[in-house]
């Protein structure tokens, strides 16, 4: 089966600007999430989806980061507008039912703020 | 919400050596514990995982241990290779179906 898709895989841009991350998860998973993964740490839950609704957005700075689940598919995550602290591995998981079975990741993206 | 904290957060070990990670979680409900292996620039894999209703799950040379009561799991690697090298992470879900990571264990293999 095709794993999780993310895209792009490299971003740089400059304080303030804005970015937008792509992912499209394992065919038939109902669960979505996004990461932050900061160098050295482990990931942070951003935002959980089941379908096409949110689980869990505690931890997404909503003055800054949205994010989408359309028709229970592909997601994107943005920035608006980006700071410096924003530069991480932002990655994306799917799992078939939830936090019950394994969550499948992406390749992740790499953000470069500066 | 779900808190985990995991320990050491470095462990150097010599070829053939024992490696044990620990973890603890704060939320009651939490009945899924996965722990994840991730070498340097690529993404978490699943190496285990155990549920709440079993006490202690082996997969060769990996074993996971699970204490309930006292809110800790536990990673066991045995005779431990170069190529287990890597940060080890574990994983808590319970109420709401929220996946929460621990902050990782960088494990160093020594020939």
């Amino acid at each position: 089966e095709a794993g999780v898709a993310q895209s792009p895989r490299y971003k740089i841009i400059e304080k303030r600007q804005s970015v937008a991350f792509w992912c499209n998860p394992i065919s038939g998973h109902a669960t979505l999430y996004w990461y932050q993964q900061i160098l050295g740490q482990g990931p942070k839950l951003l935002i959980q989806f089941q379908n096409n609704g949110v689980v869990d957005d505690s931890q997404l700075p909503k003055d800054r980061f949205s994010a989408e689940r359309l028709k229970g598919v592909d997601s994107t995550l943005k920035i608006q507008p980006a700071k410096l602290e924003d530069s991480a591995v932002y990655l994306c998981a799917s799992s078939r039912t939830g936090g019950f079975t394994e969550a499948f990741f992406g390749q992740g993206t790499r953000l470069t703020v500066v | 919400g779900e808190n985990v904290e995991q320990h050491p957060s470095t462990l150097s070990v010599q070829e053939g050596d024992s490696a044990v990670i620990k973890c603890t979680y704060s939320d009651s409900a939490s009945n899924y514990f996965p722990w994840y292996k991730q070498e340097l620039g690529k993404r978490p894999q699943l190496i285990i995982d155990i549920r709440s209703n079993v006490g202690e799950k082996k997969d060769q040379r990996i074993a996971v241990t699970l204490n309930k009561t006292a809110k800790h799991f536990s990673l066991h690697i045995t005779e431990t290779q170069p190529e287990d090298s890597a940060v080890y992470f574990c994983a808590a879900s319970g109420g709401f179906q929220k996946l929460v990571f621990g902050t990782g264990t960088r494990l160093l293999v020594s020939p």
